[in-house]
């Protein structure tokens, strides 16, 4: 089955504790994705990869880090979680040209 | 500015009632996605449209893209509860190098 999953799905954590949501895709798309999701202010992408070792700042990139080692695989990294990245993230991948951007099930984090 | 405008934000309707959510765009859009997110949860992308005038249709859910191409409008006949959630509309826009454009959202109710 097509999908994006992200791990984890839950997470309570504390200021400064580093963090790793992990994203993997089984499409063999190009291009991949994180977004955040906040009550009022809608999805805002993170930072983004067009393809293995390449990535770029979306627009909100302060606070995390991304790597692009494998096609199939984009996490997120939380070096020094604070509590305004309590958030709900999103994981998306799709092919480059005219397709749909598929989501993983989301990452609700809390940092207290 | 907000890229793309939906309206309404949210909309209660009584289960049976046909019910219309709007994304506009100032801007040409080369590819318009719709999805339906329950809250706290995944995206579910809808459906696709590219071309000027097209429509698509899935169960009870229609999409049209206007032949501008800067309007897009999603129509529920029949309401049931199970559409209640959160539809977004996603875009390609001039210049976006494949990054979606997603408006906030609007929030359906439909009450039995």
């Amino acid at each position: 089955e097509a999908q994006v999953t992200q791990n984890p799905r839950y997470l309570i954590t504390v200021t400064g504790k580093k963090l790793t949501v992990t994203c993997s895709q089984n499409m063999n798309h190009e291009y991949m994705s994180w977004y955040r999701q906040d009550p009022g202010l809608g999805l805002r992408q993170i930072y983004y990869s067009m393809n293995v070792e390449v990535t770029d700042k979306g627009d909100v990139p302060e606070g995390y880090k991304v790597s692009r080692k494998e096609k199939r695989n984009f996490p997120l990294i939380l070096e020094s979680p604070s509590p305004n990245q309590t958030s709900l993230y999103f994981c998306a991948s799709r092919r480059t040209g005219a397709s749909a951007q598929h989501f993983g099930d989301g990452t609700r984090l809390s940092i207290l | 500015s907000q890229e793309l405008e939906q309206s309404p934000q949210s909309l209660i309707v009584q289960e049976g009632k046909n019910l219309t959510i709007n994304c506009t765009s100032s801007k040409t859009l080369y590819g318009l996605y719709w999805y339906k997110q329950k809250y706290g949860e995944g995206l579910i992308f809808l459906m696709m449209l590219q071309k000027g005038g097209e429509e698509k249709s899935h169960e009870k859910i229609t999409a049209k893209l206007d032949e501008k191409k800067q309007q897009s409008s999603l129509h529920i006949t029949a309401s049931q509860p199970s559409h209640a959630g959160i539809y977004l509309c996603g875009a390609d826009i001039a210049g976006s190098n494949y990054k979606l454009t997603f408006g906030k959202g609007t929030l359906l109710t439909v009450n039995p």
